[in-house]
């Protein structure tokens, strides 16, 4: 079965920080996601990472892949409130028919001023 | 346009009761997908669904879980004799077809407490 690991699980940093949130998972995927959930609310897609290498920025967040590493990691730049919530690694297995995500646990940020 | 909706917000059952759950899914979007989310968790996919086709039932938790698609668009998950383990906030999401090429975009969720 697949799995998806995210580390940290809890996150608290001050304002004008860096921090990097690292997602593993367990078996070949061909697609990965980054999502973020504020309380209460649903799923925000942020990033789709699609092949090895692959880099995306948006705003203070940048998301990259290693496949051969079966790694992805989020990465927060002068970390402000607003991007206080929890966010969601998923995955997609590479198998034909896979067509359903598995996700990490979650990390809940928390930007103190 | 109009996203993902689900009703309803909230559900609080006692246990032993059925309860169905609902889902409205983009418009024209012919893939959607149950999620459960229990406290402090990631998502656990349940069953998804395209188009016409015979569902993916390969991630409901126990026969006591069950869902249909009527007419391809809106969907409805119930799950029978509810315990309290159920207690969990359930996110479906559509996605304009199957598969990894396309984003899946997620409903607000029905919080369900079983008590």
């Amino acid at each position: 079965e697949l799995k998806v690991e995210q580390n940290p699980l809890f996150l608290s940093m001050q304002e004008e920080k860096n921090y990097t949130i690292y997602c593993n998972y367990s078996t070949t995927s061909d697609r990965l996601y980054w999502y973020r959930q504020d309380p209460g609310k649903s799923l925000e897609s942020l990033f789709v990472l699609l092949s090895n290498g692959a880099v995306k920025q948006e705003g203070r967040l940048m998301a990259s892949l290693d496949t051969k590493a079966r790694l992805s990691t989020l990465h927060i730049t002068a970390a402000v409130h607003d991007l206080s919530a929890t966010y969601f690694c998923a995955v997609r297995p590479a198998q034909t028919g896979a067509n359903n995500l598995f996700f990490g646990t979650g990390t809940r940020l928390t930007v103190i001023p | 346009g109009a996203g993902v909706s689900q009703s309803p917000s909230n559900k609080v059952t006692e246990k032993g009761k059925d309860v169905e759950l609902r889902c409205d899914p983009i418009s024209g979007h012919t893939a959607l997908y149950w999620y459960r989310q229990s406290l402090g968790q990631g998502l656990e996919f349940l069953i998804y669904f395209q188009g016409n086709s015979a569902p993916d039932k390969s991630g409901l938790p126990s026969d006591r879980f069950s869902a249909e698609r009527t007419g391809g668009s809106v969907s409805t998950l119930t799950i029978q004799r509810t315990q309290q383990e159920d207690s969990a906030v359930y996110l479906c999401a559509s996605s304009l077809r199957l598969g990894g090429n396309y984003e899946q975009y997620f409903g607000p969720g029905t919080r369900l407490t079983v008590t």
